[in-house]
């Protein structure tokens, strides 16, 4: 099993741009994370889907971050604009059920 | 709320020096406790899961334990490849399974 893969690695761009990062969750996971981790607050869920549809998207920060999941096999989320205290690495972590999570190597976006 | 509080942020050992690292919660109906492991430029790994206050996991040189206020993760006679960050999460209780983290203890064993 290749594990849940996250793509880009690394994203630079400059602020008031798009940003999409890409996440393709293990095969039969029917759970789907994004977590945003900063040295000052350490992991934060933004969103969750369970079955594709999103079930609690309380830790987004506001209207400029968007997720979406359109098949059990493919998750974006997306940042319009970008400014730079979205600076940070982006986890996306998949589960089966009550499962523990097993997450992505990560995004590490930085936005200048 | 669920709140997650981790001790010490930082822990530098000598190799064979054992230790515990401390995880401190409240959340409204513990499902479970987990702890992971992250090392620097990947995601958490997992490592155990606890479900009941008096449970006791192991894997190796780890060993974790939990109250009904807190877990250790005891390491015993660290070796230098046990250096990363332990990240401790909560799965309150509630239909969702998300996990809430605390913000980890960054692990140096020393040879």
């Amino acid at each position: 099993d290749a594990g849940v893969i996250q793509s880009p690695r690394h994203e630079v761009t400059e602020m008031g741009q798009e940003v999409t990062l890409r996440c393709k969750p293990i095969s039969g996971h029917n759970s789907l994370f994004w977590y945003r981790q900063t040295m000052m607050r350490g992991l934060e869920l933004l969103i969750y889907f369970n079955n594709n549809v999103p079930i609690d998207d309380s830790g987004m920060p506001e209207d400029r971050f968007s997720a979406k999941m359109p098949n059990a096999s493919f998750s974006t989320l997306k940042i319009q604009p970008s400014e730079p205290r979205d600076s940070a690495v982006y986890f996306c972590a998949s589960s089966f059920q009550n499962s523990p999570l097993h997450f992505g190597n990560g995004t590490r976006l930085t936005v200048t | 709320e669920d709140q997650v509080t981790q001790s010490p942020e930082a822990l530098r050992l000598q190799e064979g020096e054992s230790s515990s690292l401390n995880c401190s919660y409240t959340v409204s109906g513990l499902r479970g406790l987990f702890w992971y492991r992250q090392d620097p430029g990947k995601g958490p790994e997992f490592l155990f899961t606890l479900y009941s206050a008096g449970e006791e996991k192991e894997k190796e040189r780890l060993k974790a334990t939990l109250t009904k206020k807190e877990s250790f993760l005891h390491i015993t006679a660290p070796k230098p490849e046990d250096s990363a960050t332990y990240l401790c999460a909560v799965q309150g209780g509630g239909a969702t399974n998300k996990l809430i983290f605390g913000t980890g203890t960054l692990l140096a064993v020393q040879p």
